[in-house]
């Protein structure tokens, strides 16, 4: 069984660049949630997607938007980048919604560099 | 608005001690609590996680204690080991639409060899 893999681990972009992130999930897993932990803080949730749909955002402005394939792998795109964007970008997926019943499992995160 | 509290923000342990991380929460639709583990350049892994119908659970040398009146819970890691030294996440959801973690600050854990 693979688990959650991300694209790139690590990447620089410029203040106003765009940037896209890539995750496939674990095999058996159709749901996507996508987080942002800024140093030394917790995980905090930017959107997820269930069956290629959004299915729920957090406090995350509009530049911010997803996508999620029929394979159920996802892309994370930020537009207009800025210094706060800066961040590790982690992607977690569950089945069928119920994290709370399967466990979510994350990847390892795309840390990302605005300067 | 932070939802889930948690304390302390870093803490030093000898191996062989007692390690105690608490949280706190607000919303009271919040009815599942996981602690989650991270090491440096890995994301967060489910240590082990409850629901508000019992008051403990214990899974090895991990244990959960959870006060529903005082909106309270907490991570005590028995007969800490050097290999424990890690980031630990308390968080919560609703499970209500869509599920979505809630996630404290996080606490700094050293347990000292």
């Amino acid at each position: 069984e693979t688990g959650v893999t991300q694209s790139p681990t690590h990447l620089i972009k410029t203040r106003g660049q765009q940037v896209t992130l890539r995750c496939s999930s674990q095999s058996g897993h159709n749901t996507v949630s996508w987080y942002q932990q800024a140093l030394g803080q917790g995980p905090q949730f930017i959107f997820q997607y269930y069956r290629e749909e959004e299915n729920g955002r957090g406090n995350f402005p509009p530049r911010f938007s997803g996508l999620q394939f029929p394979n159920y792998s996802s892309e994370l795109n930020v537009n207009a980048l800025e210094l706060d964007d800066s961040a590790l970008y982690l992607c977690a997926s569950s089945r069928d919604l119920a994290g709370e019943a399967y466990g979510y499992t994350f990847g390892s995160g795309t840390r990302l560099t605005v300067v | 608005q932070q939802q889930v509290k948690q304390s302390p923000q870093s803490l030093i342990v000898q191996k062989g001690g007692i390690s105690i991380i608490n949280c706190a929460y607000e919303n009271t639709a919040f009815d599942y609590f996981p602690w989650y583990q991270q090491f440096p350049g890995k994301g967060p892994a489910l240590l082990i996680a409850i629901r508000p119908d019992v008051s403990e659970k214990k899974e090895g040398r991990f244990t959960i204690s959870f006060n529903k009146s005082a909106k309270q819970f907490s991570l005590h890691i028995m007969d800490s080991q050097p290999g424990d030294s890690a980031t630990y996440f308390c968080a919560a959801s609703s499970g209500s639409g869509y599920s979505t973690l809630t996630f404290g600050k996080g606490t700094m854990l050293l347990v000292s060899p």
